[in-house]
């Protein structure tokens, strides 16, 4: 069965970077891309930005853009999301998502990763 | 970005009504649209895309409509287990954005 797991949570200052993976099994892992969302505290869904893991081309959201880093590794077939400069804002759940290489449409979800920014 | 834009923001209903989500966007994404579900401290379910394809699993009790900038969720025969946040998200233009959601509570 499809299966993405994300590593576990995390606690940084700021200033400091995170990287949150994606470990996928039960698929095909290049027959379909991964979308970064995050979500606050309360809060409804910020969409990061769009990793194909076929050719590692990546589409982050203008936002972000400069500050994260999106990357695969077909090897391990894992998904890799860095966000750097983190800020007391950024404080939230971090979810890969796994979606359709023809237009993105998301299916599956892993189980989020709590990053807590905090002097 | 495109604004999605979801209504109502919450809603009260009973085990066995039937429900209505309605999700607009702010300029038309031809039927990428989809639907999730979200319990409270759980990760979202994928429920629809497509705008009306339901996702293998899902049961036909949930459909959804629409296309260009109007689309809606609806909810046949509520029971316990559907009493939860559901989300819109638009995937025809990067960003793809997400509607702010609505909260389906037990009457």
């Amino acid at each position: 069965q499809v299966q993405l797991v994300q590593s576990g949570a995390e606690v940084k200052k700021p200033g400091a970077s995170v990287k949150v993976s994606c470990k996928a099994s039960g698929y095909t892992f290049t027959d379909y891309g991964i979308s970064w969302v995050r979500q606050a505290p309360g809060q409804g869904f910020e969409w990061m930005g769009w990793l194909s893991t076929y050719n590692g081309n990546t589409n982050p959201a203008h936002k972000f853009q400069g500050r994260v880093t999106m990357t695969t590794d077909t090897s391990t077939t894992t998904a890799y999301m860095e966000l750097r400069t983190l800020r007391s804002d950024d404080t939230a759940v971090y979810y890969c998502a796994r979606g359709n290489s023809q237009d993105g449409a998301v299916d599956f979800w892993g189980q989020g990763t709590l990053v807590t920014v905090s002097s | 970005d495109i604004q999605m834009t979801q209504s109502p923001s919450s809603l009260s209903a009973s085990v066995g009504d039937r429900v209505t989500i309605t999700c607009r966007a702010s300029q038309g994404i031809s039927n990428s649209l989809a639907w999730f579900q979200q319990k409270p401290g759980k990760a979202p379910k994928s429920l629809i895309y497509a705008a009306s394809s339901l996702q293998s699993g899902v049961p036909s009790k949930f459909s959804g409509s629409g296309s260009g900038t109007e689309f809606t969720l609806t909810i046949n025969s509520l029971q316990a287990e559907d009493f939860a946040t559901y989300y819109c998200q638009q995937y025809d233009i990067y960003p793809f954005t997400f509607g702010q959601g609505t909260r389906l509570e037990i009457k």
